[in-house]
Protein backbone atom coordinates (compact mmCIF):
# COMPACT_ATOMS: atom_id res chain seq x y z
CA UNK A 1 0.00 0.00 0.00
CA UNK A 2 1.23 3.68 -0.43
CA UNK A 3 1.40 5.83 2.12
CA UNK A 4 2.97 9.30 2.83
CA UNK A 5 3.91 10.65 6.11
CA UNK A 6 4.96 14.09 7.35
CA UNK A 7 5.57 14.07 10.91
CA UNK A 8 5.62 17.58 11.13
CA UNK A 9 2.50 19.02 11.93
CA UNK A 10 3.25 22.58 12.16
CA UNK A 11 6.32 24.85 12.22
CA UNK A 12 7.23 27.86 13.41
CA UNK A 13 10.35 29.88 12.31
CA UNK A 14 11.74 33.49 11.84
CA UNK A 15 11.83 35.29 8.68
CA UNK A 16 14.83 34.61 6.88
CA UNK A 17 15.52 30.94 8.83
CA UNK A 18 16.20 28.21 6.89
CA UNK A 19 13.62 25.28 7.10
CA UNK A 20 13.27 21.75 6.23
CA UNK A 21 10.37 19.82 5.70
CA UNK A 22 10.47 16.23 6.17
CA UNK A 23 8.88 13.75 4.08
CA UNK A 24 8.35 9.54 4.34
CA UNK A 25 6.71 7.27 1.97
CA UNK A 26 5.92 4.05 1.24
CA UNK A 27 5.45 2.33 -1.93
CA UNK A 28 6.00 -1.24 -3.65
CA UNK A 29 5.99 0.02 -6.79
CA UNK A 30 9.11 0.58 -8.42
CA UNK A 31 8.55 2.99 -10.77
CA UNK A 32 5.96 6.18 -8.78
CA UNK A 33 6.24 9.94 -8.73
CA UNK A 34 6.56 12.54 -5.69
CA UNK A 35 5.18 15.56 -5.54
CA UNK A 36 5.26 18.92 -3.43
CA UNK A 37 2.04 21.28 -3.31
CA UNK A 38 1.82 24.76 -1.61
CA UNK A 39 -2.09 25.50 0.05
CA UNK A 40 -1.79 29.35 0.84
CA UNK A 41 -5.31 30.65 3.26
CA UNK A 42 -7.01 31.32 -0.14
CA UNK A 43 -7.07 27.43 -0.38
CA UNK A 44 -5.84 26.35 -3.51
CA UNK A 45 -3.21 23.84 -4.45
CA UNK A 46 -0.24 25.39 -5.91
CA UNK A 47 1.84 22.60 -7.46
CA UNK A 48 5.68 23.19 -6.77
CA UNK A 49 7.46 19.76 -7.72
CA UNK A 50 7.16 16.33 -9.73
CA UNK A 51 10.24 13.93 -9.57
CA UNK A 52 9.91 10.66 -10.91
CA UNK A 53 11.64 7.55 -8.95
CA UNK A 54 14.36 7.08 -11.59
CA UNK A 55 15.83 10.66 -10.96
CA UNK A 56 17.44 10.78 -7.56
CA UNK A 57 18.82 14.46 -8.21
CA UNK A 58 18.31 17.02 -6.12
CA UNK A 59 16.93 20.10 -7.66
CA UNK A 60 16.93 23.88 -6.14
CA UNK A 61 14.92 26.41 -7.70
CA UNK A 62 15.26 29.97 -6.52
CA UNK A 63 15.27 29.29 -2.30
CA UNK A 64 13.01 26.32 -3.12
CA UNK A 65 15.48 23.42 -2.88
CA UNK A 66 14.49 19.15 -2.53
CA UNK A 67 16.56 16.28 -1.33
CA UNK A 68 15.12 13.06 -2.54
CA UNK A 69 16.95 9.77 -1.61
CA UNK A 70 15.44 6.32 -2.21
CA UNK A 71 17.71 4.27 0.35
CA UNK A 72 15.65 5.79 3.50
CA UNK A 73 12.23 6.67 1.18
CA UNK A 74 12.56 10.63 1.88
CA UNK A 75 11.65 13.60 -0.03
CA UNK A 76 12.64 16.70 2.04
CA UNK A 77 12.16 20.34 1.36
CA UNK A 78 14.57 23.18 2.00
CA UNK A 79 13.47 26.62 1.84
CA UNK A 80 16.05 28.69 2.40
CA UNK A 81 16.19 32.59 3.83
CA UNK A 82 12.52 31.89 4.78
CA UNK A 83 9.95 35.13 3.73
CA UNK A 84 6.40 35.49 5.50
CA UNK A 85 4.87 34.90 1.70
CA UNK A 86 6.10 31.44 2.41
CA UNK A 87 3.46 30.69 5.34
CA UNK A 88 0.96 27.93 3.71
CA UNK A 89 0.45 24.39 4.63
CA UNK A 90 2.61 21.94 2.24
CA UNK A 91 1.69 18.98 1.30
CA UNK A 92 3.98 15.87 -0.21
CA UNK A 93 2.15 13.26 -2.09
CA UNK A 94 3.06 9.90 -4.38
CA UNK A 95 1.44 8.69 -7.76
CA UNK A 96 2.22 5.44 -8.30
CA UNK A 97 2.37 4.94 -12.46
CA UNK A 98 -0.33 3.21 -12.33
CA UNK A 99 -3.35 3.70 -15.44
CA UNK A 100 -4.95 6.36 -12.73
CA UNK A 101 -2.38 8.19 -11.40
CA UNK A 102 -4.05 9.13 -8.61
CA UNK A 103 -2.30 10.88 -5.75
CA UNK A 104 -1.66 10.26 -2.30
CA UNK A 105 -1.08 13.22 -0.25
CA UNK A 106 0.58 13.56 2.99
CA UNK A 107 -1.49 15.78 6.13
CA UNK A 108 0.38 18.41 5.28
CA UNK A 109 2.68 20.54 7.27
CA UNK A 110 1.82 23.81 7.88
CA UNK A 111 4.18 26.53 8.10
CA UNK A 112 4.07 29.47 9.56
CA UNK A 113 7.08 32.28 9.31
CA UNK A 114 7.47 34.66 11.61
CA UNK A 115 7.97 38.57 11.14
CA UNK B 1 -7.81 29.42 -20.63
CA UNK B 2 -6.72 30.43 -17.05
CA UNK B 3 -7.28 27.04 -15.53
CA UNK B 4 -9.22 24.63 -13.90
CA UNK B 5 -12.54 26.33 -12.57
CA UNK B 6 -15.00 25.24 -9.98
CA UNK B 7 -18.60 26.65 -8.73
CA UNK B 8 -19.90 27.46 -6.47
CA UNK B 9 -16.70 28.11 -4.59
CA UNK B 10 -19.24 27.82 -1.12
CA UNK B 11 -22.04 26.28 -0.19
CA UNK B 12 -23.77 25.97 2.95
CA UNK B 13 -26.71 23.52 3.00
CA UNK B 14 -28.75 22.27 6.01
CA UNK B 15 -28.25 18.23 6.14
CA UNK B 16 -30.58 16.18 4.19
CA UNK B 17 -30.66 18.54 0.91
CA UNK B 18 -29.01 17.35 -2.34
CA UNK B 19 -26.06 19.21 -3.81
CA UNK B 20 -24.39 19.65 -6.92
CA UNK B 21 -20.61 21.19 -7.37
CA UNK B 22 -19.48 22.02 -11.35
CA UNK B 23 -15.76 21.93 -12.26
CA UNK B 24 -14.66 23.28 -15.37
CA UNK B 25 -11.24 21.25 -16.77
CA UNK B 26 -8.23 23.29 -18.36
CA UNK B 27 -9.69 22.93 -22.27
CA UNK B 28 -8.09 19.66 -23.91
CA UNK B 29 -7.49 18.36 -20.69
CA UNK B 30 -8.99 14.51 -21.19
CA UNK B 31 -8.34 13.43 -17.42
CA UNK B 32 -10.55 14.86 -14.42
CA UNK B 33 -10.03 13.87 -10.77
CA UNK B 34 -12.11 14.75 -7.89
CA UNK B 35 -10.33 15.04 -4.04
CA UNK B 36 -12.01 15.77 -1.27
CA UNK B 37 -10.01 17.31 1.48
CA UNK B 38 -11.36 17.91 5.26
CA UNK B 39 -10.17 20.15 8.08
CA UNK B 40 -6.49 19.32 9.06
CA UNK B 41 -6.22 16.88 6.02
CA UNK B 42 -4.18 16.01 2.92
CA UNK B 43 -6.81 15.87 -0.03
CA UNK B 44 -8.38 12.30 -0.63
CA UNK B 45 -8.71 10.75 -3.85
CA UNK B 46 -12.66 10.36 -4.46
CA UNK B 47 -12.75 9.48 -8.24
CA UNK B 48 -11.34 10.08 -11.60
CA UNK B 49 -12.40 10.36 -15.45
CA UNK B 50 -10.86 9.11 -18.59
CA UNK B 51 -12.91 11.38 -21.48
CA UNK B 52 -16.64 10.81 -20.07
CA UNK B 53 -15.61 7.53 -18.95
CA UNK B 54 -15.59 7.12 -14.58
CA UNK B 55 -12.40 4.90 -14.27
CA UNK B 56 -12.44 4.60 -10.63
CA UNK B 57 -14.25 5.01 -7.91
CA UNK B 58 -12.52 5.20 -3.96
CA UNK B 59 -14.01 3.38 -1.02
CA UNK B 60 -14.78 7.51 0.27
CA UNK B 61 -17.45 7.57 -2.30
CA UNK B 62 -20.26 6.41 -0.81
CA UNK B 63 -23.86 5.51 -2.57
CA UNK B 64 -25.18 9.44 -1.63
CA UNK B 65 -22.51 10.37 -4.43
CA UNK B 66 -22.30 10.72 -8.01
CA UNK B 67 -20.13 12.14 -10.33
CA UNK B 68 -20.66 12.65 -14.20
CA UNK B 69 -18.81 14.04 -17.38
CA UNK B 70 -21.10 13.37 -19.71
CA UNK B 71 -19.29 15.51 -22.61
CA UNK B 72 -15.56 14.48 -21.60
CA UNK B 73 -15.49 18.16 -20.64
CA UNK B 74 -16.91 19.79 -17.28
CA UNK B 75 -17.83 17.25 -14.62
CA UNK B 76 -20.62 17.56 -11.80
CA UNK B 77 -20.26 15.95 -8.37
CA UNK B 78 -23.73 15.61 -6.63
CA UNK B 79 -24.17 14.58 -2.56
CA UNK B 80 -27.50 13.34 -2.16
CA UNK B 81 -28.77 13.53 1.50
CA UNK B 82 -25.98 15.44 2.71
CA UNK B 83 -24.50 14.71 6.31
CA UNK B 84 -22.52 16.85 8.50
CA UNK B 85 -19.39 14.74 7.41
CA UNK B 86 -19.72 15.63 3.90
CA UNK B 87 -18.55 18.79 5.12
CA UNK B 88 -15.37 19.66 3.66
CA UNK B 89 -13.46 20.96 0.55
CA UNK B 90 -14.16 19.43 -2.58
CA UNK B 91 -11.05 19.88 -5.64
CA UNK B 92 -11.12 19.03 -8.79
CA UNK B 93 -8.26 18.45 -11.29
CA UNK B 94 -7.47 17.61 -14.55
CA UNK B 95 -4.60 16.17 -16.51
CA UNK B 96 -3.61 16.00 -19.81
CA UNK B 97 -2.45 12.69 -19.97
CA UNK B 98 0.49 11.59 -21.93
CA UNK B 99 4.25 11.07 -20.34
CA UNK B 100 5.56 14.62 -21.37
CA UNK B 101 3.14 16.22 -19.21
CA UNK B 102 1.61 14.86 -16.27
CA UNK B 103 0.58 16.93 -13.87
CA UNK B 104 -2.74 17.30 -12.20
CA UNK B 105 -3.84 20.89 -11.77
CA UNK B 106 -5.82 21.63 -9.21
CA UNK B 107 -9.06 24.18 -9.22
CA UNK B 108 -9.74 26.56 -5.96
CA UNK B 109 -12.24 24.32 -4.73
CA UNK B 110 -15.84 23.98 -3.37
CA UNK B 111 -16.07 24.31 0.18
CA UNK B 112 -19.34 22.55 1.62
CA UNK B 113 -20.85 23.57 5.38
CA UNK B 114 -23.51 21.00 5.87
CA UNK B 115 -25.14 22.57 9.16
Amino acid sequence: AQKVTQAQTEISVVEKEDVTLDCVYETRDTTYYLFWYKQPPSGELVFLIRRNSFDEQNEISGRYSWNFQKSTSSFNFTITASQVVDSAVYFCALSEARRDDKIIFGKGTRLHILP
Amino acid sequence: DTGVSQNPRHKITKRGQNVTFRCDPISEHNRLYWYRQTLGQGPEFLTYFQNEAQLEKSRLLSDRFSAERPKGSFSTLEIQRTEQGDSAMYLCASSLQNRADYEQYFGPGTRLTVT
